[in-house]
């Protein structure tokens, strides 16, 4: 258990849902960050949030909107997803977002049919 | 840009024995950490073990060990008296080291999948 937890850990939506994911971590980090995993590709950092504020946004569909209202709470909102978006979502902290070691989530296992 | 190459899709190793994951990497920095994270079936992605790039010294935690060389931007892992619960996903990840107002956001390879035999 490494302090960051995720849910739901499934999640099957179809491509007119909103639904949302939720972490939140218990570190005292406050630097979050999401992730995508898909099949046979290296993980791609989608957002990164310091203190609240994003950071870093990787060019990623408006159809995801992520949102921290304080720094132990990040989630990441879906509306509108396509097939292909179905992937492992992973969320990670780390003490700040100079810190060199991030902890991550379980994991989100989302599918759009 | 960086980029981390882990040629190694698949592994096997028998339990007890030793085995050796390849990681590469390409940075025009000379300074930078790597790593190396484990993603079991629960698919937590677990730190390994880490490596500063400053530091000459190979890292090593316990039965896990790195080959770090850094001329030759090669970063493996070593398992010593591999247990079955070393089965799972081997991601290298690189972070450069973020000034001032950038980030350095850690960047991952595709992963070694290591089976362990009974």
């Amino acid at each position: 258990e490494t302090g960051v937890t995720q849910t739901p850990r499934h999640l099957v939506m179809g491509m007119t849902n909103k639904k949302s994911l939720k972490c939140e971590q218990h570190l005292g980090h406050n630097a979050m960050y999401w992730y995508k995993q898909s099949a046979k590709k290296p993980l791609e950092l989608m957002f990164v949030y310091s203190l609240e504020e994003r950071v870093e946004n990787n060019s990623v569909p408006s159809r995801f909107s992520p949102e921290c209202p304080n720094s132990s709470h990040l989630f990441l909102h879906l509306h509108t997803l396509q097939p292909e978006d179905s992937a492992l979502y992973l969320c990670a902290s780390s003490q700040s977002r100079v810190n060199t070691e991030a902890f991550f989530g379980q994991g989100t296992r989302l599918t759009v049919v | 840009a960086q980029t981390v190459t882990q040629s190694q899709p698949e592994m096997s190793v028998q339990e007890a024995e030793t085995v050796t994951l390849s990681c590469t990497y390409d940075t025009s920095e000379s300074d930078y950490y790597l790593f190396w994270y484990k993603q079991p079936p629960s698919r937590q992605m677990i730190l390994v073990i880490r490596q500063e790039a400053y530091k000459q010294q190979n890292a090593t935690e316990n039965r896990f060990s790195v080959n770090f060389q850094k001329a030759a931007k090669s970063f493996s892992l070593k398992i010593s008296d591999s247990q079955l619960g070393d089965a799972a996903m081997y991601f290298c990840a690189y972070r450069r080291i973020p000034y001032g107002g950038s980030q350095g956001n850690l960047i991952f390879g595709k992963g070694t999948k290591l089976s362990v035999k009974p």
